[in-house]
């Protein structure tokens, strides 16, 4: 068990829909990132807040945001849902700023039909 | 732009064999590479981590190499087992950036 808890485990959406995905990073780690990983392609970083601000984006689209909250647990947020944004999205933690070591969570597995 | 492969995405081998695993970068100089390890459906899980100054580090039956000439890591594990199949990761920061890069990953398959 990493420590990273990422609710739900699965979603099933329509297009055109918006979701909430939510990180509870490891106890005493400041910093979230979020990756996706779709089946062919790697792990795609998508963005990174540490301490509550946002310190990196990656490839991440405009109809996607995200924003860590004073007790440092995180939310995605992806609206006007494409079929291609089915995915696995993946929430890490480091205690540091800089990445070093990532304790990942299990991931949510969105379907968009 | 700087670049993290691996070159197989499949790599089949017999039980109690060592399996070796290729990471290579181009065109920047990471500081450190990692290896993860993935099984289908769940998040990556680190396994090492080796800095530019360190030729080899080693974790029970990992060896992990850095090769800043050929521009290149290997990931061994040794006495293979059924249990180690998986998907390994090779992860790098990148240049000017503590951002991670994960190469796309080598499945590998343990045949008893």
């Amino acid at each position: 068990d990493s420590g990273v808890t990422q609710t739900p485990k699965h979603l099933i959406t329509a297009t055109g829909q918006r979701v909430t995905l939510r990180c509870s990073p490891r106890s005493g780690d400041l910093s979230v990132y979020w990756y996706q990983q779709s089946l062919d392609q790697g792990l795609q970083f998508l963005i990174q807040y540490y301490n509550g601000e946002e310190r990196a984006k990656g490839n991440i689209l405009e109809r996607f945001s995200a924003q860590q909250f004073p007790d440092l647990h995180s939310e995605l947020n992806l609206s006007s849902l494409e079929l291609g944004d089915s995915a696995l999205y993946f929430c890490a933690s480091s205690r540091d700023l800089n990445v070093g070591k990532l304790f990942f969570g299990s991931g949510t597995q969105l379907s968009v039909l | 732009s700087q670049k993290i492969e691996q070159n197989s995405e499949a790599l089949n081998i017999q039980e109690g064999k060592t399996a070796t695993l290729t990471c290579n970068y181009t065109n920047y100089s990471p500081a450190y590479l990692q290896w993860y390890r993935q099984d289908p459906g769940r998040g990556p899980v680190f396994l090492l981590l080796i800095r530019e100054n360190e030729k080899e580090k080693r974790k029970e039956r990992l060896k992990v190499t850095f090769d800043t000439t050929l521009k290149q890591s290997l990931f061994h594990i040794t006495a293979s087992q059924p249990a180690d199949s998986a998907t390994y990761l090779c992860v790098s920061p990148g240049a000017g950036s503590y951002q991670l890069t994960f190469g796309k990953g080598t499945k590998l398959s343990v045949i008893p």
